[in-house]
């Protein structure tokens, strides 16, 4: 069956760290993979996009990379600050239009 | 103003109650999806349509009915509400744009709570 794993455990860095976020999938072929952060009691808010064909992408203190062979994806933040606590969630969507979601990874930067 | 809007934005309601959330955007998106999030876990897709004649069940539709009045307007019916539906519902809209990031638009959320 098709499933999504992401970081299980809470992740606690201190400040100024990189946060590496990791999102494995099994018996999936995504078109593309998103990531999305979410604040407790919110709705997720998109942040990035990566398409099968791309092996890496960059926007500001965030990367994301993308393996389809080993089936996995890594989110990094630079330079992490406390701001960046919140609940990183990876989605994997198809070109059918729908999105299949991981359950989260918390991080919590510490001052 | 939001572009996503969901009401109620909190619920609590009796077992076998039938009870309606509501989702409105102003996005002018032709796709719409409803989704569940317990404590820890993921989002779960329950319904989704891609317009207005379009309607599909996720992966957890058991106990729901949805229905697509318009464009801007996606509801979410549980018929006879029951504790294990207990959870924090989110609406999303996305656009078709094949070169661009697909990404999904989501409400606040409405946190539904069965007794």
């Amino acid at each position: 069956s098709q499933k999504i794993e992401q970081n299980s455990e809470a992740l606690n860095i201190q400040e100024g760290k990189t946060a590496t976020l990791t999102c494995n999938y099994t018996n999936y072929s995504p078109a593309y993979l998103q990531w999305y952060r979410q604040d407790p009691g919110r709705g997720p808010v998109f942040l990035l996009l990566i398409r099968e064909n791309e092996k890496e992408k960059r926007k500001e203190r965030l990367k994301v990379t993308f393996d389809t062979t080993l089936k996995q994806s890594l989110f990094h933040i630079t330079a992490s600050q406390p701001a960046d606590s919140a609940t990183y969630l990876c989605a994997l969507r198809t070109n059918a239009g729908k999105s299949t979601f991981g359950d989260g990874t918390t991080l919590t930067v510490k001052p | 103003d939001a572009d996503v809007t969901q009401t109620p934005r909190n619920r609590i309601t009796k077992t076998g109650k039938r009870i309606m959330l509501e989702c409105s955007q102003t996005k002018g998106h032709d796709r719409m999806y409803w989704y569940r999030q317990d404590p820890g876990l993921g989002l779960r897709l329950i319904y989704y349509s891609f317009d207005v004649k379009d309607i599909n069940k996720g992966e957890i539709s058991d106990g729901y009915s949805v229905s697509r009045q318009a464009q801007a307007k996606f509801s979410l019916s549980l018929e006879s509400a029951i504790p294990n539906q207990t959870a924090l519902y989110f609406c999303a809209t996305s656009d078709l744009t094949l070169a661009g990031t697909n990404e999904q638009f989501f409400g606040p959320g409405t946190r539904l709570t069965v007794l």
